[in-house]
């Protein structure tokens, strides 16, 4: 069955951290990766998203994304986090068969320590 | 600037009501979704449909039902409201068949009473 999976469902990082948010999927067919992110009171943003080519993607607002087959994940990474990086981080996957369901991890909450 | 729009922010409804949720996307857009989101488990597929008139189901379509008479209109019926359905809805959009990016709605708070 298709499912995606966000192990973390709270995360605290102090300002200035580095930061990764861990998101695995299964199924065998070809996977989209999409990472959005959800503040509060706010509707859901792209950050990032892969499709093919290059595994490591750049996203918005300095996040990057690595794809890696071998270990179904795709994780988002942050050198050094910002206060306002307090939100909600959702993966989401696209597989390439019929039915081009677009399928959410249950997400991550995100706290950052001043 | 893209927009997908929903009917309402906040609803409340009673039990065996049959409530209908409307969502709109000014952008030409093949794909449209229907999502609830509850804490602790993410965003869940109810319905979506990738053309007029065409519907799939999603991951939770019990009790739940989807109507797509025009391209930029899909509507979320719930034909008998439980409790169980209070819950934040999210509408969305997307061109490509899931490749590429979904916008989305606001949301709409039911509360079923």
């Amino acid at each position: 069955a298709q499912s995606v999976t966000q192990p973390d469902i709270h995360i605290t990082v102090s300002e200035g951290a580095s930061l990764e948010l861990r998101c695995n999927y299964s199924y065998g067919a070809t996977p989209y990766l999409f990472w959005y992110v959800q503040s509060p009171g706010q509707g859901l943003q792209l950050l990032l998203k892969y499709f093919s080519g290059d595994t490591l993607v750049q996203g918005i607002k300095g996040f990057e994304a690595e794809f890696k087959r071998s270990q179904s994940s795709f994780n988002l990474r942050k050198p050094s986090v910002h206060w306002s990086d307090a939100a909600e981080y959702f993966c989401a996957v696209v597989w390439m068969d019929s039915s081009y369901k677009l399928i959410f991890g249950s997400g991550t909450r995100l706290l950052v320590r001043p | 600037d893209v927009k997908v729009t929903q009917s309402s922010r906040y609803l409340v409804k009673r039990t065996g009501e049959k409530v209908f949720l409307e969502c709109v996307q000014d952008m030409d857009h093949e794909n449209m979704f229907w999502y609830r989101q509850d804490p602790g488990l993410g965003l869940r597929l109810i319905y979506f449909s990738y053309d007029v008139k065409m519907k799939e189901k999603g991951d939770i379509p019990e009790g739940y039902s989807v109507s797509r008479e025009k391209k930029e209109r899909f509507s979320l019926i719930l034909e008998s409201a439980s409790t169980n359905q209070t819950s934040m809805y999210l509408c969305a959009s997307s061109l490509d068949r899931g490749l590429t990016e979904a916008f989305f709605g606001q949301g709409t708070r039911l509360t079923v009473v």
